[in-house]
């Protein structure tokens, strides 16, 4: 079955750095890569998705890159803020299939 | 995007007993998923809640321990049944509508077993 891996597994920013957040997928069929944020106390919030036929999608300071070559993609968020603090996971799919997460990533952005 | 509320958001709960856990969608879906989220870890698939047919459970799942129903296209439970304190963790509940990718979460319950 599908394993993603993810790193880092905590990350601690500035205010206002970037943040690069990496995961690599085994199943060279999955073609549905989406992240999700979740803050304490709530439930996973889908943030950004992508599909393979896409290498790179961007919405507003966040954006996801795809290598389906490498079988990796990556979170980007720029110009983090406070609130960007949070546990964030991301997933592959195959058509059809079941959602297999990363491990999550915790961010940290002090003001 | 769906709208997904969940009863109880909390409990906390004695060993040996059980809880249910119900799901409830703002528009009809096509696929229902469970999930477990223990303690600082990531997300782990208990099972998809079929409508009118039983449940479909991972590999570690069973249905004697987390029956499931789906009475329709908008509602489903999870019962969590005689608890041990390994049980404490988040359960939630998902869906994916029809011909859709996106999958949405709700909010969660978060479960204590004493």
């Amino acid at each position: 079955g599908e394993n993603v891996e993810q790193h880092p597994s905590t990350l601690s920013v500035q205010e206002g750095d970037s943040a690069v957040i990496k995961c690599t997928y085994s199943d060279s069929a999955s073609n549905y890569f989406p992240w999700y944020k979740q803050e304490l106390g709530k439930g996973p919030q889908l943030i950004i998705d992508i599909r393979s036929n896409v290498g790179e999608k961007k919405d507003q300071r966040i954006a996801v890159t795809l290598n389906k070559t490498a079988k990796h993609f990556s979170l980007h968020i720029t110009e983090t803020q406070p609130e960007d603090s949070a546990v964030y996971f991301c997933a592959a799919r195959t058509s059809y299939g079941k959602l297999t997460f990363g491990q999550g990533t915790i961010l940290t952005v002090h003001p | 995007s769906a709208v997904i509320s969940q009863k109880p958001s909390r409990d906390i709960c004695q060993r040996g007993t059980s809880l249910t856990i119900q799901c409830q969608v703002d528009s009809q879906v096509t696929m229902m998923f469970w999930y477990r989220q223990q303690p600082g870890q990531s997300l782990t698939l208990i099972a998809t809640a079929n409508q009118g047919s039983e449940a479909t459970y991972e590999s570690g799942f069973v249905i004697d321990k987390f029956p499931i129903s789906r009475p329709n296209l908008t509602f489903s439970t999870l019962t969590v049944s005689n608890m041990s304190p390994e049980d404490s963790s988040i359960y939630l509940c998902s869906v994916r509508g029809t011909g859709q990718e996106t999958q949405y979460f709700g909010p969660g319950t978060r479960l204590l077993v004493l």
